[in-house]
């Protein structure tokens, strides 16, 4: 099993461009979360999916939007990319019945 | 804004010895986890801990809890240099059980 994956693992972007960061877990698990990572802070909640269908803002949603395909499958799309969204991004998964959440490797992201 | 706060920011040790960590959050919770990162790395899942358990072991972990006084500790006992890493404690609460970070502790162990 892969686990959680994230593609691509870097990505530089000019202000104002757009981009889809992916995530799958091959885990079958039902929910699935985004969180970004700034230096020196922990890692925020932007969005949230229950299940397939589902999504729920978390502590930071502005400037995203997100879409879970499938239950594999849950992306992230900044629409017009601002230098605020420089940052580190995560994607987890959660098992039906667990509270523990599985984590991707990350999507390094820089805005210039 | 971030539920968590942790204490120390950094900690440096020699090989051997003990580490704690301490964790306190605002409000009420259904768990506490903490996570390990290492430096680049994604987050690996360490231990958790029920609003209704009090300590914890796993291996050379070992968390607390006192709901009382919202604080969790976390020992890492006999460290080795391979434990040099960011630890977070999360809290889970509400559906779904979205996860609020603190800042995390910077542990380095020096052989």
């Amino acid at each position: 099993n892969a686990g959680v994956t994230q593609t691509p693992k870097f990505q530089v972007l000019k202000t104002g461009q757009s981009m889809t960061l992916q995530c799958a877990q091959d885990m079958n698990h039902n929910s699935m979360y985004w969180y970004r990572q700034d230096p020196g802070m922990g890692l925020r909640l932007i969005y949230y999916s229950a299940s397939e269908g589902t999504t729920d803002k978390g502590e930071v949603p502005n400037g995203y939007n997100v879409s879970r395909l499938n239950k594999r499958e849950f992306s992230l799309r900044l629409e017009s990319a601002a230098p605020s969204q420089t940052s580190v991004y995560f994607c987890a998964s959660r098992g039906a019945g667990g509270d523990t959440q599985y984590f991707g490797p990350g999507t390094r992201l820089t805005v210039l | 804004s971030q539920q968590g706060e942790e204490d120390p920011q950094a900690l440096s040790i020699q090989e051997g010895e003990n580490a704690t960590m301490n964790c306190s959050y605002k409000t009420s919770i259904n768990n506490l986890q903490w996570y390990r990162q290492n430096s680049g790395r994604g987050l690996v899942h360490l231990i958790l801990i029920r609003s209704n358990e009090r300590e914890k072991h796993s291996g050379r972990l070992r968390v607390t809890l006192d709901t009382s006084k919202k604080s969790s500790s976390l020992l890492i006992t006999a460290s080795r240099a391979a434990d040099t890493a960011s630890y977070f404690c999360a809290t889970g609460k509400g559906e779904g059980n979205k996860l609020v970070f603190g800042a995390g502790t910077i542990l380095r162990v020096k052989s």
